[in-house]
């Protein structure tokens, strides 16, 4: 079975653009989980969803968004990019949304210059 | 604001030694507390524990929980360069689906 693919797996941006990062979960997962990783700030949870709808939300600005199709494919979106934005963006599956069940993708790298 | 963590930051060893990791949080709520190994970029699952005193073992690593004192531990033995990795400690509040609050990690670098 395939794992949790994301795209792309390296991104440089500039400040004030947007950008879109995709994951793609293990065939038949439900649930998608999204989380930002940085030196500082360590794993921080952005958002889950789950049959097209979120489920939780973690403490991030709305510029920060995300949303499921009905293949469970998941993508999120970052507006207006800021310097610290610059993260590894992890994503999440499993199959119904228990945590010790999730794998993980291999991660986009999101550079802001 | 749920806090979870970890110590130490780092930790240099030499092939053979054991290690013991911490994890200490202060939640809302718990359902559970996981470990994960990420190595260079996704974390791998390692152990879900859930009630106090019960340890978990698998191979070399075994892990335990204190729900009153609130902190777990991660035991690796006999660690091998294989075992150079960042751990990482997680907590599930237990709302419906997946929002884990994850710790710093500490970084083992095992050494030959």
């Amino acid at each position: 079975k395939a794992g949790v693919t994301q795209t792309p797996r390296y991104l440089i941006k500039t400040r004030g653009q947007q950008v879109t990062l995709s994951c793609s979960p293990i065939s038949g997962h439900r649930s998608v989980s999204w989380y930002q990783q940085t030196p500082g700030q360590g794993l921080q949870f952005l958002f889950e969803y789950f049959s097209e709808t979120q489920r939780n939300k973690g403490n991030f600005p709305g510029r920060f968004s995300g949303r499921q199709f009905s293949n469970s494919r998941s993508e999120m979106n970052v507006s207006t990019l800021e310097l610290g934005d610059s993260a590894l963006y992890l994503c999440a599956s499993s199959f119904w949304g228990s945590s010790h069940e999730q794998y993980f993708g291999p991660g986009t790298r999101l550079t802001v210059t | 604001e749920d806090k979870v963590v970890q110590s130490p930051l780092s930790l240099v060893v030499h092939e053979g030694d054991t290690v013991t990791l911490n994890c200490s949080y202060e939640v809302t709520n718990f359902r559970s507390l996981l470990w994960y190994k990420q190595e260079k970029k996704a974390p791998t699952f390692l152990f879900m524990l859930t009630s106090s005193g019960i340890e978990k073992k698998s191979g070399r690593l075994s892990s335990i929980l204190d729900k009153k004192e609130l902190f777990s531990i991660l035991n690796i033995t006999a660690t091998q360069t294989g075992d150079s990795a960042v751990y990482l400690c997680a907590v599930d509040p237990g709302n419906a689906g997946n929002m884990l609050t994850f710790g710093g990690g500490t970084r083992l670098m095992v050494k030959p």
